[in-house]
């Protein structure tokens, strides 16, 4: 997992605040994905994108939730006015230009606590 | 409505015996399918995968069984070890195997191992 580098590890937000989750795929990826697992739950598809494109965001809520990958730097994921629901743990993946037999490499996620 | 299914939230196995974790599936889309092995605090990690084309595949300790017909599928672990207790989420996916593009993985809810000594 030390190869896709998610951060903050764990962030806390207040009702209502904006949070933001940081993605650096593994070297030599150039797709990225988005999951949630919610508490008791497996984890669920959110968002895939390329570079400075979004291919397939048909998991994201429609309301507060948005992504993006830029040309540079991480990939971030943007909840805005957070509410306690939103509390999970979000997993950010990354795989080279076909994803191999394995799927893909996940990162070891950033747990969002919302209070 | 939940696609792929691990209807055991729980195992508990002693070390040295075999470990089998079941996984059932509704979606006949599904044609490839991986076991990912999870420990607390981190992220999910590839453990073995296998193709609708076969019934079977071994990598040392681990096994997984597919039976397409009655779209199930098992990861047998021989013989089973401390070190092997964590969540194992079964997950699903559409022409992954052949690369034509699919990259969404649909997951189970996941099953705890706890290996005694």
């Amino acid at each position: 997992n030390a190869g896709v580098m998610q951060n903050p590890r764990h962030l806390v937000r207040r009702r209502g605040q904006e949070a933001r989750l940081r993605c650096s795929p593994m070297k030599g990826h150039s797709h990225v994905y988005w999951y949630r697992q919610l508490p008791e739950e497996g984890l669920k598809f959110m968002v895939y994108l390329q570079k400075e494109n979004i291919i397939d965001e048909s998991g994201m809520p429609k309301e507060r939730f948005s992504a993006e990958f830029p040309k540079e730097g991480p990939s971030i994921l943007r909840i805005q006015q957070v509410v306690r629901g939103d509390s999970a743990a979000y997993f950010c993946a990354s795989s080279p230009d076909r994803p191999p037999s394995y799927g893909y490499t996940f990162g070891s996620g950033t747990r969002l606590t919302v209070v | 409505d939940q696609q792929v299914k691990q209807n055991s939230p729980s195992l508990s196995v002693q070390e040295g015996r075999i470990s089998i974790l079941n996984c059932d599936y509704t979606n006949s889309m599904f044609d490839y399918f991986l076991w990912y092995k999870k420990y607390p605090a981190e992220g999910p990690t590839f453990l073995i995968s296998i193709s609708s084309i076969k019934d079977k595949n071994e990598d040392g300790r681990f096994t997984v069984f597919l039976n397409k017909s009655a779209k199930h599928l098992s990861l047998h672990i021989v013989p089973s070890q401390p070190g092997d207790s964590a969540v194992y989420f079964c997950a699903a996916s559409t022409s992954l195997y052949s690369g034509a593009g699919s990259y969404q993985l649909t997951f189970g809810k996941g099953t705890k191992l706890s290996v005694i000594p």
